[in-house]
């Protein structure tokens, strides 16, 4: 699975969105973009995923560059809490290959 | 909303002893991960179960870790002997056999293992 780069920490104000870029250059075709993130003392929850398509669901917007080599993830209207790592993860769908591989991710903090 | 349900939360044990934690996943998931995530770092796969059957264990420390799960439901992860260095968060997660694209990984609240 590709390598992701994310920086490691980010800070946000309450009710702006915060916008956490993740850089995939070696990322294949068959890859899909997966974001979770992991709030203190639990355990990491699924956000969002996408292929070559910008995708929305009630918790994020996930936005990918037409070449994929790039993507971000929109918190449209930020939250206390929503202070959190967050995870970009790259990696291809098929039986054998379930793991997710964590980074180090990004520390977001949503100032009050 | 179902969850992955894990126990102890927390657990001292003193290095050389042994110690195991329990997972039980989200109903009718057949596929059952453990994860051990060291202080400031992401979590990393030790254990990958499809049913009852083991699918990943490449990096599980075999000479003092154990994982089983008999009926393909519930999974004890073991640590035998403990060592100072298996002081981590321990994550259980669960994810549907026909799960399409989504792939969603339902994550546990994890069990604290420090060893002293």
């Amino acid at each position: 699975d590709a390598k992701t780069t994310q920086p490691p920490s980010m800070d946000c104000a309450e009710g702006r969105a915060a916008n956490l870029p993740c850089n995939h250059s070696t990322i294949s075709g068959n890859e899909y973009v997966y974001w979770y993130r992991q709030i203190h003392s639990q355990g990491p929850q699924y956000i969002i995923h996408g292929l070559k398509n910008n995708e929305t669901n009630e918790m994020a917007s996930l936005i990918i560059t037409e070449d994929r080599k790039s993507s971000t993830l929109i918190l449209p209207h930020a939250t206390l809490r929503d202070t959190a790592v967050y995870y970009c993860i790259v990696r291809a769908l098929y039986f054998g290959n379930e793991k997710l591989t964590f980074g180090t991710g990004t520390r977001l903090t949503i100032i009050p | 909303e179902a969850e992955v349900a894990q126990s102890p939360r927390y657990k001292i044990t003193e290095k050389s002893q042994a110690v195991a934690f329990w997972c039980d996943p989200i109903s009718g998931h057949a596929t059952l991960y453990w994860y051990r995530q060291i202080l400031g770092q992401g979590p990393e796969l030790l254990v990958q179960f499809q049913d009852e059957s083991v699918v990943d264990d490449s990096q599980l420390p075999k000479d003092r870790f154990s994982a089983e799960r008999l009926k393909g439901v519930d999974s004890t992860l073991k640590i035998q002997p403990a060592e100072l260095g298996d002081s981590a968060m321990y994550l259980c997660a669960s994810s549907p056999k026909d799960r399409g694209e989504s792939d969603e990984q339902y994550f546990g609240p994890g069990t604290r293992l420090t060893v002293t």
